[in-house]
């Protein structure tokens, strides 16, 4: 049964701080990884997702690494704004069969102070 | 293009009723799966549908049941609510060549 555990539970930060999020899963065999931001009492928002057979992503401030044989990926946010503050989610998608299961991690609850 | 749709936005409940939540997928989008989210936790997978056919299910008992209709809308249903039930259940879309699931803005149901 995969297990999808998020490090640290919280943060804050004061703002321009570059800032870290992990994220570990039991299974290495996964389809891909995506990284989610939710607002409070708000749906999912998309930031970042990594294939398999990749071993990065990138947007914007926004960077995310995948090194599926020893189970992690991290999130890592430059330059942090007040108005990045919220709950980041990762996600593993098993694919085959169980593609569109995605099994959540407890999510990293991130305030950026100005 | 619209996004993953879901109605009601809100609803509130007592024990022991039955409450249908519906999801409209984005266009295109032939899957549909839902997740359960109570405060405080991450997602927790209940249903994937599939060309109008379940193709997951997660670890939630049998008053918890979905459809999926021909123009690939959906719907959850839950019977004899529980307190427990309180959460934000989540709607996704997704397709094979897009890879990514699209989430919608959810709907809060409240069981008193």
């Amino acid at each position: 049964k995969q297990e999808v555990t998020q490090i640290p539970a919280a943060l804050s930060v004061p703002e321009g701080e570059n800032l870290v999020l992990n994220c570990s899963f039991t299974d290495s065999a996964i389809y891909n990884l995506q990284w989610f931001r939710q607002d409070p009492g708000k749906g999912l928002t998309s930031l970042l997702l990594i294939q398999s057979s990749q071993r990065e992503q990138t947007s914007g401030r926004l960077n995310a690494s995948l090194d599926k044989s020893s189970g992690r990926s991290t999130l890592y946010i430059a330059a942090s704004q007040p108005g990045d503050s919220a709950t980041y989610l990762c996600a593993v998608n098993a694919g085959g069969t169980s593609y569109g299961k995605l099994t959540f991690g407890q999510g990293t609850i991130l305030t950026v102070h100005p | 293009d619209a996004g993953v749709t879901q109605s009601p936005t809100h609803l509130i409940k007592t024990r022991g009723q039955h409450v249908t939540l519906r999801c409209s997928p984005i266009s295109g989008h032939k899957s549909v799966s839902w997740y359960q989210q109570v405060l405080g936790q991450g997602p927790q997978f209940i249903f994937q549908y599939y060309e109008k056919e379940e193709r997951g299910r997660g670890n939630f008992p049998d008053r918890f049941s979905a459809r999926q209709f021909p123009n690939y809308s959906s719907e959850l249903n839950v019977n004899a609510l529980l307190l427990g039930d309180s959460a934000l259940y989540l709607c996704a879309s997704g397709s094979f060549s897009s890879v990514i699931q699209y989430f919608g803005a959810g709907t809060r149901l409240s069981v008193l």
